[in-house]
């Protein structure tokens, strides 16, 4: 059973514009959500990460948009470059665990 | 900060032989690590976590005899791949879980290594 749902699994997007990976979970114990950004080869990146409590996260120019309702949350990548062409893997944690859950991934390209 | 090295980055092996995989927090002690493995164009499926001193959990399905794990101290945790095959051939990832600075007014870390090519001939 999948516990974080992540789609779409491959995303092309032109430079300049704005990618969005999402995802969706099913445990309410969860209560940290990171994003984590893979290149071939590479061990996974700590992105960005939020916290339900907040239904946004802004950094640079990274956004996680949250919707505890309806256990969504999704990336956005605003000015795409061709440089964040990577894989992309949005991850969850429940509280008081140590463990992470991670969907499936979405390979990000960046066109020039 | 929270730093974490994993060696060897690729390893080719001959069917049947071991091969022992290392993960080191440079810069923090790491009091729980966790090791993943990643087929191709897939996500991270958690193998196993170990908290220093003491035995490793692992996940359904993950055969302990196969992949032995060891936490002996706060800096080191070790994979090994127990007589190697082609289809244990796979990116294995280790990550450590600690606190970056003091004790009692530190960064809780989570940081994962580089990972680790295993290629069974």
């Amino acid at each position: 059973q999948q516990q974080v749902k992540q789609s779409p699994q491959s995303l092309i997007v032109q430079k300049g514009g704005i990618s969005i990976i999402n995802c969706a979970y099913e445990n309410t114990a969860f209560d940290y959500f990171p994003w984590y950004q893979q290149f071939p080869g590479k061990g996974p990146a700590l992105l960005i990460a939020i916290r339900p409590d907040v239904s946004e996260k802004k950094e640079g120019r990274f956004t996680i948009s949250f919707n505890k309702s309806a256990k969504q949350f999704s990336l956005h990548i605003m000015d795409s470059q061709p440089g964040d062409s990577a894989t992309y893997f949005c991850a969850a944690r429940e509280g008081g665990a140590q463990k992470l859950v991670f969907g499936q991934g979405t390979r990000l390209t960046i066109n020039p | 900060g929270a730093v974490v090295s994993q060696h060897p980055s690729w390893v080719i092996c001959k069917s049947g032989t071991s091969v022992k995989i290392e993960c080191r927090s440079l810069d923090f002690q790491a009091t729980t690590m966790f090791w993943y493995r990643q087929f191709p164009k897939q996500s991270l499926m958690l193998m196993a976590t170990s908290n220093e001193g003491s035995k490793a959990t692992y996940e359904q399905g993950v055969e302990k005899d196969k992949f032995l794990i060891n936490h002996a101290s706060l800096t080191l945790s070790t994979l090994t791949v127990t007589s190697a095959h082609p289809e244990d051939s796979s990116f294995y990832i280790c990550s450590a879980r600690g606190i970056l600075g003091a004790a009692d007014s530190g960064a809780n870390v989570l940081t994962f290594g580089a990972g680790s090519r295993l290629t069974v001939l």
